[in-house]
């Protein structure tokens, strides 16, 4: 989603549902891609990463898409549990390299139990 | 495996104090580590790439003489915040990657850094 001033656009999802987070990334050039979980006063956690030579890529309840041609990347978390909400963020790394992450917006995901 | 430690957790304390708060990677020896700042409800934003054993490199607009980082060996970066003042309170984030090529960053909890 997109940022409306210092707003974070926010998710909410029923507990059990699948939830889906989108973030649009900026640099044609980023071939590295990494989504993070932020919870509150805490430093963002890493969840699953995905390099541009893949469109997808599944972990643990969780699942990466890749969509380069329109510069788009999306988590899906399944069966969203309480201990998901969090502010989740996407990050690229514009160049090979140890060069530094360029983190999106974020999204916080509120849970309903 | 990966964890970064980052001390304190909280600081708080009265304008002009210098503050340093230092990052930890415990089981793993990081070449760059990366400080970032987040204010509430923001992203995470990018102040400098500290390389061990050289001089950091600072994103535009950040003042290298105000956000003095140190990164004397592979294990720890120290950030120290010269002659704190109120606009400085914020969340201060540390990060470390292993090593060159596509890695990710793992980070610290972060530093709530309260300037009265």
């Amino acid at each position: 989603g997109e940022s409306v001033g210092l707003h974070l656009p926010t998710l909410s999802v029923q507990e059990g549902d699948n939830s889906i987070i989108n973030c649009a990334y900026s640099n044609s050039a980023s071939d590295y891609f990494i989504w993070y979980k932020q919870e509150s006063g805490k430093g963002p956690q890493f969840i699953i990463d995905i390099r541009s030579n893949m469109d997808k890529r599944q972990g643990q309840r969780v699942t990466v898409l890749l969509n380069k041609t329109v510069k788009h990347l999306s988590l899906q978390i399944a069966a969203t549990q309480p201990g998901d909400s969090a502010v989740y963020f996407c990050a690229e790394i514009p160049n090979s390299g140890n060069t530094p992450l360029v983190f999106g917006k974020g999204t916080r995901l509120s849970v309903i139990a | 495996g990966a964890v970064v430690s980052q001390h304190p957790s909280w600081v708080i304390c009265k304008s002009g104090t210098s503050v340093k708060i230092e990052c930890r990677s415990l089981d793993f020896q990081a070449t760059t580590m990366f400080w970032y700042r987040q204010f509430p409800k923001q992203s995470l934003m990018l102040m400098a790439t500290s390389n061990e054993g050289s001089k950091a490199t600072y994103e535009q607009g950040v003042e290298k003489d105000k956000f003095l980082i140190n990164h004397a060996s592979l294990t720890l970066s120290t950030l120290t915040v010269t002659s704190a003042h109120p606009e400085d309170s914020s969340f201060y984030i540390c990060s470390a990657s292993r090593g060159w090529g596509n890695q990710p960053q793992h980070f610290g909890d972060g530093t709530r850094l309260s300037i009265l």
